[in-house]
């Protein structure tokens, strides 16, 4: 079975524009959590969705949204850039169950300039 | 604040040495609980996880955990390690019903010295 895939896996930025992260879930994995791994703030949870809904969100600015579409992949948008949004971007994906354990894609590395 | 500790941040061990690294959480309700690892180059890889029943699990690569409801704690072991153990390990945990919702530790760089 195919793993977690991020697009794109590398980008380069500059202050002010906005940016589009793509995941693609394991297949039939219904949950896509997206988190932050910064080397100053460790990894941080960003937002969760389910069924094209939001169910979980940690606690970022507006400026980070993100939505899931009905065949699970979703994407995660960044607008008006930061320099602190520099970071690696990561996508988790599981299936909904008592036991949800959740399996994490490479990741997006992104570089604000 | 819900919030996850590892009081190791690099371990330095030579080949076939013990290993234990301490993860200790916060708040005393339901909590789930993983080892994940992060080989260099390579993307976060659950290691093992605990949902309930037997405290002490077994998880990938040899490595075991012992989950200790009274002093919060999940720590990670394993009787004798590698070169290829070298990589960053990150304890983490969800709570409640938040499930998807993990909280990491800082993480530990383990370097093992061949």
């Amino acid at each position: 079975k195919a793993g977690v895939t991020q697009t794109p896996r590398y980008l380069i930025k500059t202050r002010g524009q906005q940016v589009t992260l793509s995941c693609s879930p394991i297949s039939g994995h219904r949950s896509v959590s997206w988190y932050q791994q910064t080397p100053g703030q460790g990894l941080q949870f960003l937002f969760e969705y389910f069924s094209e809904t939001q169910r979980n969100k940690g606690n970022f600015p507006g400026r980070f949204s993100g939505r899931q579409f009905s065949n699970s992949r979703s994407e995660m948008n960044v607008s008006t850039l930061e320099l602190g949004d520099s970071a690696l971007y990561l996508c988790a994906s599981s299936f909904p169950g008592r036991m949800e354990t959740q399996y994490f894609g490479p990741g997006t590395r992104l570089l604000v300039l | 604040a819900q919030s996850v500790s590892q009081h190791n941040h690099h371990v330095i061990l030579s080949e076939a040495a013990s290993l234990e690294l301490g993860c200790n959480y916060s708040y005393g309700g339901t909590v789930n609980l993983f080892w994940y690892v992060q080989y260099p180059g390579q993307h976060l890889q659950l290691l093992l996880k605990y949902f309930s029943g037997d405290p002490l699990v077994k998880g990938i690569k040899g490595f075991e955990a012992e989950f200790i409801k009274s002093k919060f704690s999940f720590n990670l072991r394993k009787p004798s390690v590698q070169w290829s153990d070298t990589a960053e390990y990150f304890c983490a945990v969800t709570y409640g019903g938040a499930t998807n919702k993990l909280i990491f530790g800082t993480g530990t760089l383990l370097a093992v010295q061949p």
